[in-house]
């Protein structure tokens, strides 16, 4: 089957770091552009980071540029956000979503809340 | 950063009407550069349609999506339960992609 699967997100304070993770399957995943896209609560879409198939080519959201880091390991198909010095406004849920450009396959996303 | 509008807000209609959502960009989105996604509550988004007029996979032929300048039109031709849920519009012919702040369709 087809799909992507977030995980990682949870509780951390103002200042704090987190890993989210999204596992591929279902397809060539190294063949893919990969994208990390956020929806505050009951909010709109923020395109956040792109990370090219191969790993070379990354680009981010001025909002996240500094604090946040895509990366992938296409040996286990996944591919993660490390998110460092959080802020209130990052809370939101965090979706991974498949291909350069639109987003043909979205995960489930995971839910990130930064409070004290 | 190419903004988009959406219009309008919430669309109140009856279940077999038309439905017609907009979506305006401040400035020229190339080669037709946008989609637009159907998202339900509590769900990820879901591709509707991209390169302004192709449907995705699987998606009903009632989606229609047409293009005209800065003008993108996602049409739903006859509604049906299913489809009372939120719309966005994105684009992707320039970074930072962007989405519109989203269309809520609800019944009359």
């Amino acid at each position: 089957e087809v799909q992507l699967l977030e995980s990682g997100g949870g509780l951390v304070q103002p200042g704090g770091s987190l890993r989210l993770s999204c596992a591929a399957s279902g397809f060539t995943f190294s063949s893919y552009a990969m994208n990390w896209v956020r929806q505050a609560p009951g909010k709109g879409l923020e395109w956040v980071s792109v990370m090219s198939g191969s790993g070379s080519s990354t680009y981010y959201a001025d909002s996240v540029k500094g604090r946040f880091t895509i990366s992938r390991d296409n040996s286990k198909n996944t591919l993660y956000l490390q998110m460092n010095s959080l802020r209130a406004e990052d809370t939101a849920v965090y979706y991974c979503a498949k291909k350069s450009g639109y987003f043909d396959l979205w995960g489930r996303g995971t839910l990130v809340t930064v409070s004290s | 950063e190419i903004v988009l509008t959406q219009s309008p807000g919430t669309l109140s209609l009856s279940p077999g009407e038309r439905a017609t959502l907009s979506c305006r960009a401040s400035q020229s989105v190339s080669s037709s550069y946008l989609a637009w996604y159907q998202q339900k509550l509590g769900q990820a988004p879901r591709l509707l349609i991209y390169g302004a007029t192709s449907r995705a996979t699987g998606i009903p032929d009632r989606f229609s999506g047409s293009a005209s300048g800065t003008d993108f039109t996602l049409t739903i031709s006859r509604l049906e339960p299913e489809d009372f849920v939120v719309y966005y519009c994105q684009q992707y012919s320039s970074s930072p992609i962007t989405f519109g702040q989203g269309t809520k369709v609800e019944i009359k």
